[in-house]
């Protein structure tokens, strides 16, 4: 199947704990994302890489770092959970310059809950 | 103020009507928009995209583009059941796409 696959779709932790969150795609994009979208919805940029380049670095605690080992692999990895990173985190790709972000692909998400 | 500003519903509209989505947007020089659709517990999903000042539609769905007035819409004629989703309004700037907190739609039967 062609999609953006993250795993795991559910994770359970405890504060202080450190976690990662896999993200791949088969489309043949250059630029791959990692949104929050939090308990009301809103859904929030986090990072943004084109072609392994980190191009957007949204306002995020250094305890969220993201890695790109290629164009089709971008990974979240989180130090020192903390319960405000309870929510849903998204990996999306696009096909095209992400200056005009004409469609985002998304993975089904990532439910994190720090206990 | 936020980039992007959506009514967080709930809109509950009957099977078979209209339903009216509003979003404004704060960036002047924005130039690209969008709808996406997310249905609960599931990803968002692209359904409409506008660029230019007017009305375009697809189907069931009309997307309508102010730009003077820093505007974007969406219809959903003849709703069905199937709609009831979060409708999500983005807007492209800066190389990112903001979004905004969604509309929660519900068609009843």
């Amino acid at each position: 199947d062609t999609a953006v696959s993250q795993t795991p779709k559910y994770l359970v932790t405890q504060m202080g704990n450190d976690k990662s969150i896999k993200c791949e795609q088969n489309l043949g994009h250059d630029t791959m994302y990692w949104y929050k979208q939090d308990s009301k919805k809103f859904l929030k940029i986090m990072f943004s890489y084109n072609n392994k380049e980190l191009i957007i670095n949204e306002t995020v605690p250094n305890r969220f770092s993201p890695k790109s080992p290629d164009k089709a692999h971008l990974n979240l990895h989180i130090n020192s959970l903390e319960l405000g990173d309870s929510a849903v985190y998204f990996c999306a790709s696009s096909p095209r310059d992400p200056a005009t972000n004409e469609k985002l692909f998304f993975g089904s998400g990532t439910q994190l809950s720090v206990l | 103020q936020k980039e992007v500003e959506q009514n967080s519903g709930p809109l509950s509209v009957p099977e078979g009507a209209i339903a009216s989505l509003n979003c404004t947007y704060s960036d002047r020089v924005s130039q690209s928009f969008f709808w996406y659709r997310q249905y609960s517990g599931k990803s968002p999903e692209l359904i409409m995209s506008i660029y230019s000042n007017g009305d375009k539609e697809d189907g069931r769905f009309t997307a309508q583009l102010n730009k003077a007035s820093q505007y974007v819409s969406l219809l959903i004629r003849d709703s069905q059941p199937s709609d009831s989703a979060t409708y999500l309004c983005a807007v492209n700037n800066d190389y990112k796409l903001s979004f905004g907190a969604g509309t929660t739609v519900t068609v009843r039967a």
